[in-house]
C-alpha cells in the first residue's frame, strides 16, 4: 500500500535560517503534490501545489521541489520567522475523483 | 478567496445523542466535499467523499449509518454523527474542492462526547 513519510516529527531552527522539510513516498505515482500548514486546533491551510512535470515552485519565502525519480518533495521556508511555527503536511493526489493522501506532518518550531 | 466555514467550531454532547456539523464553501461552488477526522498528533484520516446530489463514498472501516453525510447543494455538506459515543470524540474537518485539484479546508469542529 502507498506510504508517505515526512522527516522527523519535529524540526527546530533559529529565526532567519532556512527550514527544509522532506516528504518521501512509496508505492504511489502522484500527478501532483500539495503542501499545507496546520496550526493547533485549526484546519489545514493550502500553501502550494506542484505537478509531476514541474521541478520547482516558489511563492514568496516558500519553495517546493518535486523529484519523481527519488519519489521525494522538499519544502523550504527561507528567512524563517517564529510565525512560521506550525505543522506542515504534504499530500499526494492523482486528480479527478481521486482522494488526497496525507503524510503525518512535521512540526516546525522557529525560535528567536 | 476559497473560504470554507464549519459550524459549530466545538460541541459537547451526551452519549447516545446525534450531532450535526455543517460545512459551507463561502465564495465558490464545490463539486466535491470531503470529511476527515483527526486524532491528537496524527494526520488527517479521510472518512468520506461526497458529490453534490449523490450518495457519499465512505472509506473502508467508516460506518455509513453512523456518519451520515448529506451534500445538498454546491456550497453545503453536513455530517451527522448518530448515536455518538465517547470514542467518536475527535476533531472533524471538512474540505471543499472547486474545479481543479486543490482542497480548501474548514477550521474544524471539536466533538466531545461525554
Amino acid at each position: 500500500s502507498q506510504k508517505i513519510e515526512q522527516n522527523s516529527e519535529a524540526l527546530n531552527i533559529q529565526e532567519g535560517k532556512t527550514a527544509t522539510l522532506t516528504c518521501n513516498y512509496t508505492n504511489y505515482s502522484p500527478a501532483y503534490l500539495q503542501w499545507y500548514r496546520q496550526d493547533p486546533g485549526r484546519g489545514p491551510v493550502f500553501l502550494l501545489l506542484i505537478r509531476e512535470n514541474e521541478k520547482e515552485k516558489r511563492k514568496e519565502r516558500l519553495k517546493v521541489t518535486f523529484d519523481t525519480t527519488l519519489k521525494q518533495s522538499l519544502f523550504h521556508i527561507t528567512a524563517s520567522q517564529p510565525a512560521d511555527s506550525a505543522t506542515y503536511l504534504c499530500a499526494l493526489g492523482r486528480g479527478g475523483a481521486d482522494k488526497l493522501i496525507f503524510g503525518t506532518g512535521t512540526r516546525l518550531q522557529v525560535f528567536p | 478567496g476559497a473560504v470554507v466555514s464549519q459550524h459549530p467550531s466545538w460541541v459537547i454532547c451526551k452519549s447516545g445523542t446525534s450531532v450535526k456539523i455543517e460545512c459551507r464553501s463561502l465564495d465558490f461552488q464545490a463539486t466535491t466535499m470531503f470529511w476527515y477526522r483527526q486524532f491528537p498528533k496524527q494526520s488527517l484520516m479521510l472518512m468520506a467523499t461526497s458529490n453534490e446530489g449523490s450518495k457519499a463514498t465512505y472509506e473502508q472501516g467508516v460506518e455509513k449509518d453512523k456518519f451520515l453525510i448529506n451534500h445538498a447543494s454546491l456550497t453545503l455538506s453536513t455530517l451527522t454523527v448518530t448515536s455518538a459515543h465517547p470514542e467518536d470524540s475527535s476533531f472533524y474537518i471538512c474540505s471543499a474542492r472547486p474545479l481543479g485539484d486543490t482542497q480548501y479546508f474548514g477550521p474544524g469542529t471539536r466533538l466531545t462526547v461525554l
